[in-house]
């Protein structure tokens, strides 16, 4: 069974960079058939898909156009570890956010726990 | 982006029923088209994959239907625990997209 557990804090201030860290049991990050990926949930956007990083046969990562020039997602395979840094939040990036992980042909089979982030002065 | 379209955004029913769920993708996503269920407080939980086939663990009163645009969530015989929230998501390409939800309320 996979587990995802993130952490990080659930206060941001506007301009900041917002840092959020997944730690995956059950699996591991360098698996050749998973993709492990961040999705954001808020009434005003509803669930957004946000980027992922992968192995396969070297690491790969990407992200929604939408915030791809504020966004890095990075694996950290010593602590089977993955993250999120979203750069120059607005209160428009406050939503929950959750790690997920995906298989297949693209389905999000394991979620985190969700951290609802509030981004405010 | 592939824009998914729900419907209806809302549903009232009792427990018993049979309800189905529409959901529109934009564009041909063939059969890569997943369904989720979400009650508050919690994450999404994948009931169907591949528009078809049933999630482990899932009841076998929940199916999915349909290929192209058009899909289909039906539950037969709801039961109290079914109450929630449903979204559809393509995975024909990426950025993945969700549909807006579809929130099954008792009647």
């Amino acid at each position: 069974q996979v587990l995802l557990q993130q952490s990080g804090p659930g206060l941001v201030r506007p301009s900041q960079t917002l840092s959020l860290t997944c730690t995956i049991s059950g699996d591991s990050v360098s698996s050749n058939s998973a993709v492990w990926t961040w999705i954001r949930q808020s009434p005003s956007r509803g669930l957004e898909w946000l980027g992922r990083t992968y192995y396969r046969s070297k690491w790969y990562s990407d992200s929604a156009a939408s915030v791809s020039s504020r966004t890095t997602i990075n694996p950290d395979t010593s602590k089977n570890q993955f993250s999120l840094q979203l750069n120059s939040v607005t209160p428009e990036d406050s939503a929950v956010y959750y790690c997920v992980r995906l298989v297949g042909s693209s389905w999000f089979d394991s979620w985190g726990q969700g951290i609802l982030v509030t981004v405010s002065s | 982006d592939i824009q998914m379209t729900q419907s209806p955004s809302s549903l009232s029913a009792s427990v018993g029923d049979r309800v189905t769920i529409t959901c529109r993708a934009s564009q041909s996503i063939t059969r890569y088209l997943n369904w989720y269920q979400q009650k508050p407080g919690k994450p999404p939980k994948l009931l169907i994959y591949g528009a078809s086939s049933l999630q482990s663990g899932v009841p076998s009163r929940f199916s999915g239907s349909g290929s192209g645009t058009d899909f289909t969530l039906t539950i037969t015989s709801l039961q109290p625990e079914d109450f929630a929230t449903y979204y559809c998501q393509q995975s024909q390409s990426t950025p993945y997209t969700f549909g807006q939800g579809t929130n099954l309320e008792i009647k």
